[in-house]
């Protein structure tokens, strides 16, 4: 079974700061996805990726299948970034079901 | 218009009574998801249905039993409460089963009294 380990757990930035945070896993997969929470409580998925890089506005995310690790990345950070930030992979390779990471808390301030 | 949308957003009730979640994809989506996300933020998936059909049962007290009418709609219905079910619970679907970004409702937050 999947396990999933997220760094930092918290974070703060001031606003234009460039953000990383990483997504450890255990297990082969087949994509891995990056989840937002905002403070609000609703989800939205950022990003589905299985190799190399996706970019979507300020929103960058990598993967790297051989050494089971990806990163999202926040190129100019602004305080309506501020979400908890969750990477999820499937359990094993055949399967769709999500294990999730605990999230990282991103506060940016202005 | 809402693609994925939970009712009710919020439930207080007492312990043992039943209520029901329902929950509605508009996206012409197959496979539809209930996920538990406890006090520490975890999230966790309970079930998932693909066109109706039970596709992940999860380790979950059979006091929750889903129903699917049409794989629109996946509701989620809960038996004799109890205090540790108090959790947002979150409902999600996806194009199909197998590696597709899923789609999350708003949640509903559960407070058992």
């Amino acid at each position: 079974k999947n396990e999933v380990e997220q760094s930092p757990q918290n974070l703060t930035a001031q606003e234009g700061e460039f953000i990383t945070i990483n997504c450890s896993y255990s297990v082969g997969i087949s994509a891995l996805h990056w989840l937002q929470q905002h403070p609000g409580g609703g989800i939205v998925s950022l990003f589905m990726l299985s190799s190399g890089k996706k970019k979507h506005g300020r929103l960058i995310a990598t993967i790297n299948i051989q050494e089971k690790h990806s990163s999202l990345h926040i190129t100019t950070s602004h305080p309506r970034d501020s979400a908890v930030y969750i990477c999820a992979v499937p359990a094993s390779y055949n399967t769709d079901k999500l294990i999730f990471g605990t999230g990282t808390r991103l506060q940016v301030f202005p | 218009d809402t693609a994925v949308s939970q009712t009710p957003k919020y439930l207080v009730t007492q312990m043992g009574n039943d209520k029901s979640i329902k929950c509605e994809q508009n996206l012409g989506h197959d496979t539809m998801y209930w996920y538990k996300q406890d006090s520490k933020k975890f999230l966790k998936i309970m079930f998932s249905y693909n066109n109706k059909e039970l596709i992940i049962n999860e380790t979950v007290p059979n006091r929750f039993s889903p129903k699917s009418p049409d794989k629109a709609h996946l509701n989620l219905h809960i038996n004799s409460l109890e205090l540790g079910d108090s959790a947002v619970y979150f409902c999600a679907s996806s194009q199909d089963f197998y590696n597709q970004p899923q789609h999350f409702g708003d949640g509903t937050r559960l407070s058992i009294l």
